[in-house]
């Protein structure tokens, strides 16, 4: 039971051009979703995240939609750069069901190219 | 601030043995929370800490074991290796607990082969 989805395993872009990532979830009681963005071998490092009670959250070239409704969230990079080139990952959180206890997707492997 | 540190950083083990691993949150966090990164699974929480009591737990079997100390420092422990516990075995640490907008940093993750 995958709770947490990132259909897409790849995604390659231009850099300079927009990057839009994307996540469904499943279950209604995750209240807080952040964004990891992880190199091989090392451990996952945080972007931005955003509360359920929001539906938009900008950190610099980095903005992420929730639409509860469609249980549907997007991380969008603006613009791409070579350095973005990473895996990222969505997760995802209950206060109520496991207070710490993050629920990551697969993860989407995004290439810039040059 | 120092980040979250992780000893060591590459293990090598063999099946039947047993390993621990050390976790030292940032400095002022007091919860920690354990991850196992696999290829074919993914990232999977393992256990979650906050005062010294285990909070949350993981669908994992008894063979792994965790603990926390008045420091917030964390270990964990895996007893009776087997093949399929090769993996990327990540650290995670937040300031409280129970809060729900808290923000979880992660460790650079200890590489565990077991042979």
């Amino acid at each position: 039971d995958q709770q947490v989805k990132q259909n897409s395993p790849s995604l390659s872009v231009q850099e300079g051009r927009i990057s839009i990532l994307n996540c469904d979830y499943t279950n209604s009681m995750f209240d807080y979703f952040l964004w990891y963005k992880k190199y091989p071998a090392e451990g996952p490092t945080f972007l931005i995240s955003i509360s359920s009670i929001k539906d938009k959250n900008e950190d610099g070239r980095f903005t992420v939609f929730l639409n509860k409704s469609a249980k549907h969230l997007s991380l969008h990079i603006v613009p791409s750069q070579p350095g973005d080139s990473a895996v990222y990952f969505c997760a995802a959180r209950s206060s109520i069901q496991g207070a710490q206890k993050l629920v990551f997707g697969q993860g989407t492997r995004l290439t810039i190219n040059p | 601030k120092a980040g979250v540190t992780q000893t060591p950083r590459y293990l090598i083990k063999t099946r039947g043995q047993q390993v621990t691993l050390s976790c030292s949150p940032i400095s002022g966090h007091r919860s920690v929370s354990w991850y196992q990164q696999t290829p074919g699974q993914g990232l999977q929480f393992l256990f979650e800490y906050f005062s010294e009591t285990q909070r949350n737990k993981g669908n994992f079997p008894g063979r792994f074991s965790g603990r926390q100390f008045s420091n917030s420092r964390s270990e964990m422990n895996v007893s009776t290796l087997e093949l399929g516990d090769s993996a990327l075995y990540l650290c995670a640490s937040s300031l409280v607990y129970g809060r729900s907008t808290d923000t979880q940093y992660f460790g650079p993750g200890t590489r565990l082969t077991v042979l």
